[in-house]
């Protein structure tokens, strides 16, 4: 299978707790995106990267999230000092990048959902 | 800033009624305007887009149309299936900088046989 794929899909952690998740892109991909949804939600922009740079950070993201894609592939997305409103579903995306000729579709892995007892 | 607006759910309906959801957009510029679909337990999965007014997307029966005019995007299908259960998102991208996606709230569709 060549999609994004998310790891873990499912972590349940009491607050106080770090949590890391991973997600590994199309591997053609040069942009990587999280997002975060909530129930009845839509998706809400976290962050991306192009390569290994991370070129725009929501308000959203407080100081207690941290994301990195080190050598431009793969990416984590860590949370620390979990609160209970931290639980949703965190949602990783990927595209190719190409100045003058993108659509601005994106392509979705599963999730991972947060659950911060 | 750009933002979405999808009509309220949940929406019910009998299997080959016709089925709309309605999408309504605000942005600088002229954006490409998607349809995502997440089924239960999937991920989302691009349904459909437009990337110019007046450009239609289809997909799998559905249609919609990029209408600058009237700032819409509304999701349209002739004969809805049970199978067509599932909660659909509607997203605009701008064509600069991040070209992230901007969500709706999304539209759960429930089908009964």
């Amino acid at each position: 299978d060549t999609g994004v794929s998310q790891d873990p899909r499912h972590k349940i952690t009491k607050r106080g707790q770090n949590v890391t998740f991973r997600c590994d892109p199309i591997s053609e991909h040069n942009r990587l995106y999280w997002y975060r949804q909530t129930l009845g939600q839509g998706p809400e922009f976290l962050t991306y990267f192009q390569n290994e740079a991370q070129l725009e950070k929501s308000r959203l993201l407080s100081d207690r999230f941290s994301a990195e894609r080190p050598k431009g592939s793969f990416s984590t997305l860590e949370i620390q000092r979990t609160e209970q409103g931290d639980s949703a579903m965190y949602l990783c995306a990927s595209s190719f990048w190409l100045a003058g000729s993108n659509t601005g579709e994106l392509f979705f892995g599963e999730g991972s959902r947060l659950t911060v007892l | 800033g750009n933002s979405v607006t999808q009509m309220e759910g949940p929406v019910t309906l009998s299997e080959e009624a016709f089925l709309t959801i309605n999408c309504t957009y605000t942005a600088t510029g002229y954006p490409s305007l998607f349809w995502y679909v997440q089924y239960p337990g999937e991920g989302l999965q691009l349904l459909l887009k437009a990337t110019k007014a007046d450009d239609k997307g289809s997909n799998k029966g559905f249609e919609a149309t990029y209408r600058k005019e009237t700032t819409s995007f509304h999701l349209e299908k002739g004969s809805v299936q049970v199978s067509d259960s599932a909660v659909y998102f509607c997203a605009l991208s701008d064509h600069q900088g991040a070209q992230k996606l901007v969500f709706g709230q999304g539209t759960r569709l429930t089908i009964n046989p």
